[in-house]
């Protein structure tokens, strides 16, 4: 079964970074594009960025433009976030989400979600 | 960007009844439009795609309809594991939620 599972989450002082990562199992990772998804405490869901198949297109949303990069291994089946230059309103839980295959960009499958606290 | 808006934002409804939650896309997302239910302390789930097929595992009494800016999910008798928020996201152009229906028991 499709499973995805992410990591690295924590606390972090603003203006340092940190890493996200999503381990994928169940499905042809290299299949699908992924996104990553973020949700700040007690608020709605935000997408923030989203890797093609095989690696070539990234797409961010404004918020974090400049500042967050997604990328993925598809030998090792993961999908990372790296988050530079981080404010207080980057915290939130990040989720990844797959694609769903055949050309209809909805998310079929999300992580459980990594939480992400920015704070001095 | 497309701005999504969902109506209401709390909706009280008792075990048994219909639930009709309305989303509204700022301009035409076509079919484009999906339904998540997210539970406290969960991820969401996928209801619905296309604007009306469920997904999979999804029981009957979600069904969702509409195109174009004006899209309906309906519940058609609630039930208690129903309670919960309800987000709508277009993927027309790039991606954007709504800002989520509570669904609480009256």
């Amino acid at each position: 079964q499709v499973q995805l599972v992410e990591s690295g989450g924590g606390v972090v002082q603003p203006g340092r970074s940190l890493r996200l990562s999503c381990a994928a199992s169940g499905f042809t990772f290299s299949s699908n594009p992924m996104h990553w998804v973020r949700q700040a405490p007690g608020k709605g869901l935000e997408w923030v960025a989203v890797i093609s198949y095989d690696g070539s297109s990234e797409h961010y949303a404004d918020s974090v433009k400049g500042r967050l990069t997604i990328s993925r291994d598809n030998s090792k089946n993961t999908l990372f976030l790296q988050m530079n230059s981080l404010r207080a309103e980057d915290t939130a839980v990040y989720y990844c989400a797959r694609e769903a295959p055949y050309g209809s960009a909805h998310f079929d499958y999300w992580g459980q979600g990594t939480l992400v606290t920015v704070s001095s | 960007e497309i701005v999504m808006t969902q109506s209401p934002a709390t909706l009280s409804v008792s075990p048994g009844e219909r639930a009709t939650l309305s989303c509204r896309a700022s301009q035409s997302v076509s079919s484009n439009l999906a339904w998540y239910q997210q539970k406290p302390g969960q991820a969401p789930r996928l209801l619905i795609y296309g604007a009306s097929t469920r997904a999979t595992g999804i029981p009957a009494r979600f069904s969702g309809s509409g195109s174009g800016t004006e899209f309906t999910l309906t519940i058609s008798s609630l039930q208690s594991e129903d309670f919960a928020v309800y987000y709508c996201q277009q993927y027309n152009n790039w991606w954007t939620f709504g800002q989520g229906t509570k669904v609480e028991n009256k």
